[in-house]
């Protein structure tokens, strides 16, 4: 079984500070992470994914995640926040492979961004 | 578009009535799936289609849940004797049958049961 733990459900920071948004996952089997983001009204919409090959992952509109198997953890991060990142952003997991198509979300962080 | 079609966009009923909540796949997507997203909470897994069939249903919460995907494309979720427990978004997803593939959402269907 997968789980994810998105520590904080709400993050605010200042436009141009550091976003970190926390994720810790448990898997049993080899993992496949996500971040994913929710814009007020709209579809959620991938940001970035981990699939056993760089353990440090680029994504869409500067953000970019560490996979960590010594912390299991899956942390987002984006060096300097702008007024357009403010949404809900969702850890997800599942496991690596065919057959393992279900992806377990958490429980999301809702980013607010102080002008 | 080309994205995930999910109709209604909203739906008001009452305790005890029947439900159906559409979605249309992006064109080519074998994989379909369905969550539900409760105030606060993140999207919790209902079902996976594979083609035409229900690959995995284990997160269909009780009998009252069905879904179908008849031709492997349009899927529906139906829903009996619905309960105020069930109000919630239901998000539909698509994506292509490869390795990890980037599951494409819809902007879902509210749900409230008075």
């Amino acid at each position: 079984a997968q789980s994810v733990t998105q520590l904080g459900s709400h993050v605010s920071v200042s436009e141009g500070a550091l976003v970190l948004l926390r994720c810790n996952y448990s898997s049993s089997v080899p993992p496949y992470l996500f971040w994913y983001v929710q814009y007020p009204n709209q579809g959620l919409q991938l940001l970035l994914k981990y699939t056993s090959a760089a353990t440090l992952v680029k994504g869409i509109n500067g953000f970019e995640a560490e996979f960590k198997k010594s912390e299991t953890s899956f942390h987002l991060t984006k060096p300097s926040a702008h007024m357009s990142d403010a949404a809900e952003y969702f850890c997800a997991v599942r496991g690596a492979g065919f057959g393992n198509e279900k992806l377990t979300f958490g429980t999301g962080t809702r980013l607010t961004i102080i002008p | 578009g080309a994205g995930v079609s999910q109709t209604p966009s909203n739906k008001v009923t009452e305790k005890g009535k029947y439900v159906e909540l559409r979605c249309d796949p992006i064109s080519g997507h074998t994989a379909l799936y369905w969550y539900r997203q409760s105030l606060g909470q993140g999207p919790e897994f209902l079902i996976y289609f594979q083609g035409t069939g229900a690959a995995d249903d284990s997160g269909l919460p009780n009998d009252r849940f069905f879904a179908v995907r008849p031709e492997g494309s349009v899927s529906t979720l139906k829903i009996q004797r619905t309960e105020r427990g069930d109000s919630a978004v239901y998000l539909c997803a698509s994506s292509l049958t490869e390795d990890a593939g980037e599951l494409f959402f819809g902007e879902g269907s509210r749900l409230t049961v008075l």
